[in-house]
């Protein structure tokens, strides 16, 4: 257990809606992600963070803002929901040394965009 | 472009048996190697991982072998039990990256 949380669990939103996910960690680890997990395409990096207002892009950022104020907590927007932002969304901590890292992910936040 | 690929979507294998799932990658930079289970409602749990130093490692019944020139790797369950049924990642990455690259996941289902 990597001491990660989400909220909410599960959320049934309409298009056009703003929407936030929290990922929130208790161990003090600067890495943090965001992945969204769909049929046939595994899991897809959103955005991650390497510390406290410091973020990236990962490869399906489009539609999506993150912050992350506090190093506990790292949020992702959807600034205006699409129903292809249903998805399952896990949050990940990074373990260990460069290029031997190991992620462990939160329990996941069930969307759906109606 | 798939950097790494499970191309068996799903996989059945009676129990006490061995599963063999398998992994390929084309981006020659990665040096390490991960695999991840996932059960239904869950996130993905962290099973096994592999340098590129190393040819194989083994975990109790799981046991990750790599073949660098083949970019390709696999994991070995012996035996197979009912709670091995889920899907299963494998992620690779390379020193100073950060980042994983996932597959697409290889369902595994195993046969009472």
């Amino acid at each position: 257990d990597a001491g990660i949380t989400q909220s909410p669990r599960h959320k049934v939103t309409e298009t056009g809606t703003p929407v936030t996910l929290r990922c929130h960690q208790t161990e003090n680890h600067r890495y943090m992600y965001w992945y969204r997990q769909d049929p046939g395409h595994g899991l897809r990096l959103i955005h991650y963070s390497y510390g406290v207002k410091d973020t990236d892009k990962g490869e399906v950022s489009d539609g999506y803002s993150v912050s992350r104020s506090k190093t506990e907590d790292f949020l992702l927007t959807l600034e205006s929901a699409t129903s292809s932002q249903t998805s399952v969304y896990f949050c990940a901590i990074s373990v260990g040394t460069s290029g031997t890292e190991t992620q462990y992910f939160g329990p996941g936040t069930r969307l759906l965009v109606l | 472009d798939q950097q790494v690929k499970q191309n068996s979507p799903s996989l059945s294998v009676q129990e006490g048996r061995i599963s063999i799932l398998n992994c390929d990658y084309t981006n020659s930079m990665f040096d390490y190697f991960l695999w991840y289970k996932k059960y239904p409602a869950e996130g993905p749990t962290f099973l096994i991982s592999i340098s590129s130093i190393k040819d194989k490692n083994e975990d109790g019944r799981f046991t990750v072998f790599l073949n660098k020139s083949a970019k390709h790797l696999s994991l070995h369950i012996v035996p197979s039990q009912p709670g091995d049924s889920a899907v299963y990642f494998c992620a690779a990455s390379f020193f100073g990256n950060e980042k994983l690259t996932f597959g697409t996941g290889t369902r595994l289902t195993i046969i009472p």
